[in-house]
């Protein structure tokens, strides 16, 4: 049974980084592709991004020039960077794989506040 | 971009009744490509119907999928107690690569 958990600070401030991580455990990461995924509190919703084992990438437009996305198959990790967040990037955040059109394996969801 | 619609925003049924949750979709989307999504409160989202109709591992049969082109919707033929929460669907795009639908609320009435 493939289970994804999210790690990492629940707490960021104004303008810094957002730094997550999502484990991979049940499965190897070196197949499918991987996604982060947010929920503001109270809404729907929004993918951010994709990546596969070899590091290519696809991401949000809407997020586009602040994400960066990494992942390490040694670890059977994949990663999650957004920078210059402001208190409209507070959201659960979910890591999911992906197969084909699909999202099948969700992790249970981490909350970032951002906040000073 | 493709937008989802959901309709209706929230929809109030008695356990045993049949719910018909709609999604519309400003463009053509593939069936091969639209999916739908449970989130209870303070869950992950869970994937029920995929490729349109096709029903994920461990999904009861009381959970159908339909629909092609612009027009996709989820049925749950006889409502069970587990199943009032929020649904949404989803489409495999290019750019973005996964839209969804802002949701249904199916409440108890």
């Amino acid at each position: 049974q493939v289970q994804l958990q999210e790690s990492g600070p629940g707490l960021v401030k104004p303008s810094e980084t957002l730094s997550l991580t999502c484990t991979v455990s049940g499965g190897s990461i070196s197949v499918y592709y991987w996604s982060w995924l947010r929920q503001p509190p109270g809404k729907g919703l929004e993918w951010i991004g994709y990546i596969y084992k070899t590091g290519i990438t696809n991401y949000n437009p809407s997020v586009k020039s602040r994400v960066t996305m990494s992942v390490d198959t040694s670890k059977n990790q994949f990663s999650l960077r957004l920078s210059s967040v402001t208190a409209a990037d507070t959201a659960v955040y979910y890591c999911a794989r992906g197969q084909g059109s699909m999202l099948d394996y969700w992790g249970q969801g981490t909350l970032v506040t951002v906040s000073s | 971009e493709i937008v989802l619609t959901q309709s209706p925003g929230t929809l109030s049924l008695s356990p045993g009744e049949r719910a018909t949750l709609s999604c519309r979709a400003s463009q053509s989307v593939s069936s091969s490509y639209l999916a739908w999504y449970q989130q209870k409160p303070g869950q992950a989202p869970r994937l029920l119907i995929y490729v349109a109709s096709s029903r994920a591992t461990g999904i009861p049969d009381r959970f159908s999928g339909s629909g092609s082109g612009t027009d996709f919707t989820l049925t749950i033929s006889r409502l069970e107690p587990e199943d009032f929460a929020v649904y949404y669907c989803q489409e495999y795009g290019t750019s973005p690569q996964y839209i969804f639908g802002q949701g249904t609320r199916l409440e108890i009435k």
